[in-house]
Protein backbone atom coordinates (compact mmCIF):
# COMPACT_ATOMS: atom_id res chain seq x y z
CA UNK A 1 0.00 0.00 0.00
CA UNK A 2 1.40 3.28 -0.99
CA UNK A 3 1.82 5.71 1.63
CA UNK A 4 1.06 9.48 1.68
CA UNK A 5 2.44 11.05 -1.25
CA UNK A 6 2.87 14.99 -1.14
CA UNK A 7 3.79 17.83 -3.78
CA UNK A 8 5.77 19.52 -4.44
CA UNK A 9 8.90 18.26 -2.28
CA UNK A 10 10.48 22.32 -1.90
CA UNK A 11 9.21 25.30 -3.22
CA UNK A 12 10.94 28.67 -3.48
CA UNK A 13 8.19 31.35 -3.50
CA UNK A 14 8.58 35.55 -2.59
CA UNK A 15 6.73 37.56 0.04
CA UNK A 16 3.13 38.33 -1.01
CA UNK A 17 3.00 35.43 -3.37
CA UNK A 18 0.19 32.68 -2.84
CA UNK A 19 0.35 28.74 -2.92
CA UNK A 20 -0.93 25.58 -2.86
CA UNK A 21 0.69 22.05 -1.60
CA UNK A 22 -1.18 18.71 -2.51
CA UNK A 23 -1.52 15.58 -0.32
CA UNK A 24 -2.54 12.22 -1.50
CA UNK A 25 -3.27 10.14 2.09
CA UNK A 26 -3.23 6.26 2.07
CA UNK A 27 -5.42 4.35 0.08
CA UNK A 28 -8.83 4.36 2.12
CA UNK A 29 -7.93 6.97 4.80
CA UNK A 30 -10.92 9.65 4.42
CA UNK A 31 -9.32 12.33 7.25
CA UNK A 32 -6.15 13.68 6.48
CA UNK A 33 -4.49 16.52 8.43
CA UNK A 34 -1.52 19.47 8.16
CA UNK A 35 0.79 19.88 10.00
CA UNK A 36 3.64 23.03 10.34
CA UNK A 37 6.71 22.48 11.81
CA UNK A 38 9.60 25.47 12.40
CA UNK A 39 12.66 25.79 14.30
CA UNK A 40 11.06 27.90 16.46
CA UNK A 41 7.50 26.86 17.22
CA UNK A 42 8.21 22.83 16.92
CA UNK A 43 4.77 20.94 14.58
CA UNK A 44 2.00 22.52 15.13
CA UNK A 45 -1.38 21.55 14.00
CA UNK A 46 -3.44 23.39 11.44
CA UNK A 47 -6.60 21.74 10.31
CA UNK A 48 -8.02 18.33 9.64
CA UNK A 49 -10.19 17.55 6.77
CA UNK A 50 -12.79 14.23 6.76
CA UNK A 51 -15.03 13.93 3.66
CA UNK A 52 -14.40 17.00 2.26
CA UNK A 53 -15.49 18.86 5.51
CA UNK A 54 -12.92 20.97 7.79
CA UNK A 55 -13.57 19.05 11.23
CA UNK A 56 -10.85 20.68 13.12
CA UNK A 57 -8.73 23.98 13.33
CA UNK A 58 -5.47 25.32 14.82
CA UNK A 59 -4.76 28.72 15.78
CA UNK A 60 -3.09 29.54 12.79
CA UNK A 61 -4.35 33.07 10.86
CA UNK A 62 -6.67 33.32 8.12
CA UNK A 63 -4.39 33.25 5.35
CA UNK A 64 -3.93 29.55 6.13
CA UNK A 65 -6.86 27.09 4.52
CA UNK A 66 -7.76 23.76 2.88
CA UNK A 67 -9.67 21.95 1.34
CA UNK A 68 -10.93 18.30 0.56
CA UNK A 69 -11.66 16.33 -2.61
CA UNK A 70 -14.46 13.41 -2.84
CA UNK A 71 -11.11 10.83 -2.98
CA UNK A 72 -9.99 11.95 -0.36
CA UNK A 73 -6.83 13.69 -1.50
CA UNK A 74 -6.60 17.67 0.34
CA UNK A 75 -4.72 20.57 -0.66
CA UNK A 76 -3.85 23.76 1.78
CA UNK A 77 -3.31 27.04 -0.11
CA UNK A 78 -1.43 30.18 2.02
CA UNK A 79 -2.34 33.62 0.85
CA UNK A 80 -0.40 36.08 1.22
CA UNK A 81 2.96 34.55 2.19
CA UNK A 82 5.05 35.80 4.80
CA UNK A 83 9.11 35.24 5.55
CA UNK A 84 7.58 33.40 8.75
CA UNK A 85 5.54 30.86 6.78
CA UNK A 86 8.87 29.55 5.43
CA UNK A 87 8.37 25.71 7.02
CA UNK A 88 7.95 22.16 6.42
CA UNK A 89 4.67 21.60 5.40
CA UNK A 90 3.64 17.80 6.27
CA UNK A 91 0.18 16.00 5.33
CA UNK A 92 -1.18 13.23 7.72
CA UNK A 93 -4.08 10.59 7.32
CA UNK A 94 -5.21 7.73 9.56
CA UNK A 95 -8.32 5.83 9.11
CA UNK A 96 -11.25 5.93 11.65
CA UNK A 97 -12.37 2.73 12.22
CA UNK A 98 -10.37 0.08 14.28
CA UNK A 99 -7.67 0.47 16.96
CA UNK A 100 -5.66 1.94 15.10
CA UNK A 101 -7.79 5.16 14.07
CA UNK A 102 -5.75 7.66 16.19
CA UNK A 103 -2.41 6.86 14.33
CA UNK A 104 -1.68 9.57 11.84
CA UNK A 105 0.72 8.37 9.01
CA UNK A 106 2.81 10.92 7.26
CA UNK A 107 3.92 12.04 4.21
CA UNK A 108 7.62 13.21 3.53
CA UNK A 109 6.91 17.06 3.55
CA UNK A 110 6.75 19.93 1.42
CA UNK A 111 9.80 22.20 2.25
CA UNK A 112 8.46 25.92 1.90
CA UNK A 113 11.05 28.98 1.44
CA UNK A 114 9.83 32.27 1.29
CA UNK A 115 12.04 35.22 -0.06
CA UNK B 1 1.31 26.71 26.66
CA UNK B 2 3.12 23.35 26.34
CA UNK B 3 0.64 20.64 26.98
CA UNK B 4 3.03 18.08 26.24
CA UNK B 5 6.66 18.50 26.83
CA UNK B 6 10.04 16.41 26.31
CA UNK B 7 12.50 18.33 28.40
CA UNK B 8 15.86 16.27 27.42
CA UNK B 9 16.53 18.29 23.96
CA UNK B 10 19.13 15.30 23.11
CA UNK B 11 19.88 11.70 24.96
CA UNK B 12 23.14 9.48 23.65
CA UNK B 13 23.67 5.75 24.33
CA UNK B 14 25.75 3.22 23.70
CA UNK B 15 24.62 0.46 21.52
CA UNK B 16 23.34 -2.66 22.80
CA UNK B 17 22.27 -0.76 26.23
CA UNK B 18 18.81 0.69 26.97
CA UNK B 19 17.60 4.47 25.17
CA UNK B 20 14.90 5.69 27.40
CA UNK B 21 12.73 8.97 26.46
CA UNK B 22 10.40 10.98 28.11
CA UNK B 23 7.68 12.89 27.77
CA UNK B 24 5.21 15.15 30.32
CA UNK B 25 1.79 16.41 29.79
CA UNK B 26 -0.72 18.58 31.58
CA UNK B 27 -3.91 18.19 29.84
CA UNK B 28 -5.66 15.41 31.50
CA UNK B 29 -8.81 15.16 28.56
CA UNK B 30 -5.70 13.46 26.22
CA UNK B 31 -6.60 10.00 25.30
CA UNK B 32 -4.09 8.74 23.14
CA UNK B 33 -0.17 9.26 22.73
CA UNK B 34 2.32 8.12 20.24
CA UNK B 35 5.93 8.20 19.61
CA UNK B 36 6.96 9.06 16.17
CA UNK B 37 10.64 8.99 14.74
CA UNK B 38 11.92 11.86 12.37
CA UNK B 39 15.23 11.90 10.17
CA UNK B 40 15.54 15.53 8.70
CA UNK B 41 13.32 16.69 5.92
CA UNK B 42 11.52 13.88 6.32
CA UNK B 43 8.08 13.36 7.67
CA UNK B 44 7.64 11.51 11.66
CA UNK B 45 7.40 7.35 11.14
CA UNK B 46 4.46 6.49 13.70
CA UNK B 47 6.52 3.60 16.34
CA UNK B 48 4.34 3.08 18.55
CA UNK B 49 1.01 4.60 20.52
CA UNK B 50 -0.89 3.46 23.63
CA UNK B 51 -4.12 4.57 25.00
CA UNK B 52 -5.28 5.94 28.32
CA UNK B 53 -6.57 3.02 29.59
CA UNK B 54 -3.85 1.69 29.35
CA UNK B 55 -0.19 1.38 31.19
CA UNK B 56 2.16 -0.36 28.61
CA UNK B 57 2.64 -1.50 25.30
CA UNK B 58 4.98 -3.27 23.62
CA UNK B 59 5.85 -4.07 20.25
CA UNK B 60 9.25 -5.60 19.38
CA UNK B 61 12.23 -3.56 20.91
CA UNK B 62 10.22 -0.77 21.83
CA UNK B 63 7.60 -0.14 24.81
CA UNK B 64 5.55 2.46 25.79
CA UNK B 65 4.86 3.23 29.53
CA UNK B 66 2.07 5.43 30.64
CA UNK B 67 1.46 6.93 34.13
CA UNK B 68 -1.53 8.72 34.41
CA UNK B 69 -1.10 9.74 37.90
CA UNK B 70 2.25 11.95 37.06
CA UNK B 71 0.95 12.55 33.45
CA UNK B 72 4.52 11.12 32.22
CA UNK B 73 5.07 8.74 29.82
CA UNK B 74 8.52 6.92 28.28
CA UNK B 75 9.56 4.89 25.54
CA UNK B 76 12.31 2.16 25.80
CA UNK B 77 14.41 0.81 23.32
CA UNK B 78 16.52 -2.46 23.89
CA UNK B 79 18.96 -3.15 22.48
CA UNK B 80 19.87 0.35 21.00
CA UNK B 81 21.10 0.55 17.68
CA UNK B 82 22.83 3.19 15.41
CA UNK B 83 19.83 3.06 13.08
CA UNK B 84 17.65 4.51 16.28
CA UNK B 85 19.94 7.76 15.63
CA UNK B 86 17.25 10.68 14.88
CA UNK B 87 14.82 12.93 16.76
CA UNK B 88 11.54 11.56 18.39
CA UNK B 89 8.69 13.12 19.30
CA UNK B 90 6.31 12.37 21.70
CA UNK B 91 2.39 13.51 21.05
CA UNK B 92 -0.66 13.18 22.33
CA UNK B 93 -4.19 13.05 20.82
CA UNK B 94 -7.64 13.31 22.61
CA UNK B 95 -11.09 11.45 20.27
CA UNK B 96 -14.79 11.68 18.86
CA UNK B 97 -13.52 14.45 16.81
CA UNK B 98 -10.58 15.74 18.58
CA UNK B 99 -7.50 13.68 16.96
CA UNK B 100 -5.68 16.26 16.35
CA UNK B 101 -1.64 15.49 17.49
CA UNK B 102 -0.33 17.70 20.02
CA UNK B 103 3.75 17.16 19.70
CA UNK B 104 6.20 17.73 22.23
CA UNK B 105 9.40 19.34 20.78
CA UNK B 106 11.56 16.68 20.50
CA UNK B 107 14.58 14.58 21.53
CA UNK B 108 17.53 13.64 19.29
CA UNK B 109 18.86 10.42 20.01
CA UNK B 110 22.33 9.52 19.65
CA UNK B 111 23.50 5.95 19.69
CA UNK B 112 26.85 5.63 20.20
CA UNK B 113 28.72 2.58 18.05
Amino acid sequence: KAGVTQTPRYLIKTRGQQVTLSCSPISGHRSVSWYQQTPGQGLQFLFEYFSETQRNKGNFPGRFSGRQFSNSRSEMNVSTLELGDSALYLCASRGLAGSAKNIQYFGAGTRLSVL
Amino acid sequence: DQQVKQNSPSLSVQEGRISILNCDYTNSMFDYFLWYKKYPAEGPTFLISISSIKDKNEDGRFTVFLNKSAKHLSLHIVPSQPGDSAVYFCAASGDFGNEKLTFGTGTRLTIIP
